[in-house]
Parts: C-alpha cells; sequence; structure tokens
C-alpha cells in the first residue's frame, strides 16, 4: 500500500515568515495530494489539494507543489499568522482504491 | 448545519467490554470512514463503506467492526475492547470514494482501562 512520510513532526516560525512541510510518497500511480489542517480539538479541514495534472497550485497564503518525479510534494505558507498555527497532515491517494493515506502530522507554532 | 456527528465525544472503557461508536452525517454522502488518529502515526483507516450496504478493510482493521444498513450512519464497533484501542476516533464522509475531499467529525476520545 501507499506509504506518506512526512518532515518536520514540528516546526515554530516567527509570525511573518513562512512556513514549509515537506511529504514524499511511495506509490507512483497516486494522483491526488490533500492538505489538512487540524485545530486543537477539532476533527481535520481539507485546505488545499493537487492533482497529478499539474505541479502548482496557490489560494491565498498557502500553496502546494508536486514533483511527481520525485514523488514529493510540499505545502508553503506565506506571511504565517497565529491562526495558523496547527497540526497539518499531507495525504495521497492511489487512482484505483481511493484510499487516503496520512502522513503523521506537523505541529505548526507561530510566534507572536 | 449540515455535517457529521459523532458520539459519545469522550469515553472512558474497562478492557473486554463492547462499545460501540455512532456516526451520522445529513449530507447524503456515498462514502464514509473510520480513522483512528495517535500521536506520531497520523491518520490510519480502521473501516470504510463506499456506498450503503457495503463496507470494507482498511489499514488497521483488526478488533473493529462496522455496518453500513442506511446513507446516514455508519457505527464503529469494538467487540471487546483492548488497551491499545486507546486513542481518538475520527469519523468522515465524502461525497463519493473518488471525488476525495473528506468530511470529518469532531472526533470520539476512547480511553481503554
Amino acid at each position: 500500500g501507499e506509504n506518506v512520510e512526512q518532515h518536520p513532526s514540528t516546526l515554530s516560525v516567527q509570525e511573518g515568515d513562512s512556513a514549509v512541510i515537506k511529504c514524499t510518497y511511495s506509490d507512483s500511480a497516486s494522483n491526488y495530494f490533500p492538505w489538512y489542517k487540524q485545530e486543537l480539538g477539532k476533527g481535520p479541514q481539507l485546505i488545499i489539494d493537487i492533482r497529478s495534472n499539474v505541479g502548482e497550485k496557490k489560494d491565498q497564503r498557502i500553496a502546494v507543489t508536486l514533483n511527481k518525479t520525485a514523488k514529493h510534494f510540499s505545502l508553503h505558507i506565506t506571511e504565517t499568522q497565529p491562526e495558523d498555527s496547527a497540526v497539518y497532515f499531507c495525504a495521497a491517494m492511489g487512482p484505483s482504491d481511493y484510499k487516503l493515506s496520512f502522513g503523521a502530522g506537523t505541529t505548526v507554532t507561530v510566534r507572536a | 448545519i449540515a455535517g457529521i456527528t459523532q458520539a459519545p465525544t469522550s469515553q472512558i472503557l474497562a478492557a473486554g467490554r463492547r462499545m460501540t461508536l455512532r456516526c451520522t452525517q445529513d449530507m447524503r454522502h456515498n462514502a464514509m470512514y473510520w480513522y483512528r488518529q495517535d500521536l506520531g502515526l497520523g491518520l490510519r483507516l480502521i473501516h470504510y463503506s463506499n456506498t450503503a450496504g457495503t463496507t470494507g478493510k482498511g489499514e488497521v482493521p483488526d478488533g473493529y467492526s462496522v455496518s453500513r444498513a442506511n446513507t446516514d450512519d455508519f457505527p464503529l464497533t469494538l467487540a471487546s475492547a483492548v488497551p491499545s484501542q486507546t486513542s481518538v476516533y475520527f469519523c468522515a464522509s465524502s461525497l463519493s470514494g473518488a471525488t476525495g475531499e473528506l468530511f470529518f467529525g469532531e472526533g470520539s476520545r476512547l480511553t481503554v482501562l
């Protein structure tokens, strides 16, 4: 099955700086890569996703890049704000079983 | 407000007891999922259902069972709880298995002593 690795496990950034989280996946057939944000005491919520036919997608301060050759994808948060503090999960989905495999998560802390 | 409702929010359970975690969605989504979340391991799929009447095993199905009698409900049962099942359990749904986006409930924190 799919194996997704996520780094770093924790990330502390100064407010206004950028944050980058990286993930690798094992199944070259995977074609859908979402990112979820989980705030304390809540369930994860989709913030951005990318499919294998594009290399980059941006939504305001967040962007995701995908390198299919290297089998890795990254989340970029610019101009971080205190409300960006949360746990972020990357995931990958294969084309046949439609099941998401999640990374272990990154705890992001934005220092004021 | 449309969404997913899980119950109970939190439960402490003696080992060996039977427990059912409830999950209801009102979005008329076809696919539903149960994940467990453990520190350092992320979210791991326990069981899923692509449509009412069908279920499938995920990554960590042992010790758990599910049923999908209708579109809205997807209960998760621990037949005889063990301490290693101490975790936070999340129910999720999606319009279909192929669409990708999951909508999660608020979670059920289960402690097995």
